[in-house]
């Protein structure tokens, strides 16, 4: 069975910072996604970037990025130019590009941003 | 296009009480999730639907818990009877397979309180 770890709990970062959030995962397959889910106190889960296995190119979304690192399966993500509104739960996930299969989470880091 | 809907939103009852969740997928996904919440163990898939037939709930934690779909276009959690350690937050998700992006699109929640 696949699993992720997120091995931050918590993590903190000055406002218009840089901070980067850590992921792992392990999986026997070739092709999958990979996606950093973010929620905020109000509890809803936004999709904030997503990555399929197959490419080599790191995805990109306005201030966030990620390192894909496939051979390693590290999936990091880096919020550039940190702002309040950033301050959230972060989970990674995984999932098998496999039709109708599960998305499986990580255990979630705490993200506090200091004004 | 409306996302996930899920009621209710909060849920107080007392243990013993038969209590229903319900899930209105989007529109032409698939696939559905069950997930639920907690501050002990993050977040776990319960169980989930493909074209409306269960594909995997080895996550349902015991058999007080059920879970139905009907339909494309609805679906419901049941815990009977409830006890405390139901407290939690329960997420119903949808995707799609076609035009696979891989994302799932969850719901508000719903939150319960077992007392």
């Amino acid at each position: 069975a696949q699993t992720v770890t997120q091995s931050q709990p918590e993590m903190s970062v000055q406002e218009a910072e840089t901070v980067t959030l850590s992921c792992t995962y392990d999986t026997s397959e070739s092709d999958y996604y990979l996606f950093w889910y973010k929620q905020p106190p109000s509890r809803q889960m936004i999709l904030v970037i997503r990555q399929e296995a197959y490419k080599q190119q790191n995805a990109t979304e306005n201030r966030f990025s990620v390192n894909f690192q496939k051979a390693a399966k590290s999936f990091s993500l880096k919020i550039s130019d940190s702002q309040l509104g950033d301050a959230a739960m972060y989970f990674c996930a995984y999932r098998s590009a496999v039709l109708g299969s599960r998305l499986t989470f990580g255990e979630g880091t705490q993200l506090t941003v200091n004004p | 296009d409306a996302g996930v809907i899920q009621s209710p939103r909060h849920e107080v009852t007392e243990m013993g009480q038969e209590v229903t969740l319900r899930c209105k997928p989007i529109s032409g996904h698939n696939s559905l999730f069950w997930y639920r919440q907690t501050m002990m163990r993050g977040l776990e898939l319960l169980i989930y639907f493909n074209n409306n037939v269960p594909i995997d709930d080895s996550g349902m934690p015991e058999d007080r818990f059920s879970a139905k779909m009907p339909n494309a276009s609805f679906s419901t959690l049941k815990i009977q009877p409830s006890e405390p350690r139901d407290s939690a937050v329960y997420f119903c998700a949808s995707s799609p397979d076609r035009g696979l992006t891989g994302e799932l699109f969850f719901g508000e929640g719903s939150r319960l309180t077992v007392l």
